[in-house]
């Protein structure tokens, strides 16, 4: 079974402050990415990758950057957090659509 | 711009009673419906899904039907037990994508 893995798991941000929120898959998927859930609206789509040095801009990239270092890392920067970020965060992995593995989720609350 | 509609948003439902989820979409290019199942403090899993060349799929007390015409789909549970207490989300994909569009989810409660 596909294992991702996120740090931190709850993180309190101040507002202009950077925040880097990391996530790790063990299963050598390609494919990673960022969603953001926040109650009425679901899981949004904020920035996925094919592969190793790859970024995509989702659906609501604004405010936020992405970095794929290598297959098993993805990480989601925010370099000035602004209360409207406030949410719980969601990685994924893998190769196909129907196959997206969640990790546990990253609470981010910014003051 | 809501491409996935789901109802409703919240359920509460009896042990043994049959538990019905729906959801419409827009996009007629959408042929890959999945349905996760969220836990408190947990990701999504996947539950069960269904490719638009069939109208019904089962997985034990899991049912999802599809509605092309109608361009609806939607979950049943039958025998709903307090362990199913969970947010379900409803979601859509084309051929291609690599790309989930989410419904917004449907939080369901078993009381025993």
């Amino acid at each position: 079974e596909a294992a991702v893995t996120q740090s931190p798991r709850n993180k309190v941000a101040v507002t202009g402050g950077k925040v880097t929120l990391s996530c790790n898959q063990t299963n050598n998927h390609n494919n990673m990415y960022w969603y953001r859930q926040d109650t009425g609206h679901g899981l949004r789509l904020i920035h996925y990758s094919y592969g190793a040095g790859s970024t995509e801009k989702g659906d609501i990239p604004d405010g936020y950057k992405a970095s794929r270092p290598s297959q098993e890392n993805f990480s989601l920067i925010l370099e000035l957090a602004t209360p409207s970020q406030t949410s719980v965060y969601f990685c994924a992995s893998g190769d196909r659509v129907n196959e997206q593995y969640f990790g546990p989720g990253t609470r981010l609350t910014v003051l | 711009q809501q491409q996935v509609r789901q109802s409703p948003q919240s359920l509460t439902v009896w042990e043994g009673g049959t538990t019905v989820l729906t959801c419409s979409y827009e996009d007629s290019t959408f042929n890959y419906f999945p349905w996760y199942q969220q836990f408190p403090g947990e990701g999504p899993a996947l539950l069960i899904s269904i490719l638009s060349v069939s109208d019904k799929k089962e997985d034990g007390r899991f049912t999802t039907f599809f509605n092309k015409r109608e361009k609806k789909l939607s979950l049943h549970i039958i025998d709903s037990q307090p362990g199913d207490s969970a947010t379900y989300f409803c979601a859509a994909s084309y051929s291609g994508s690599w790309q989930l569009i989410f419904g917004s989810g449907t939080q369901l409660t078993v009381m025993p």
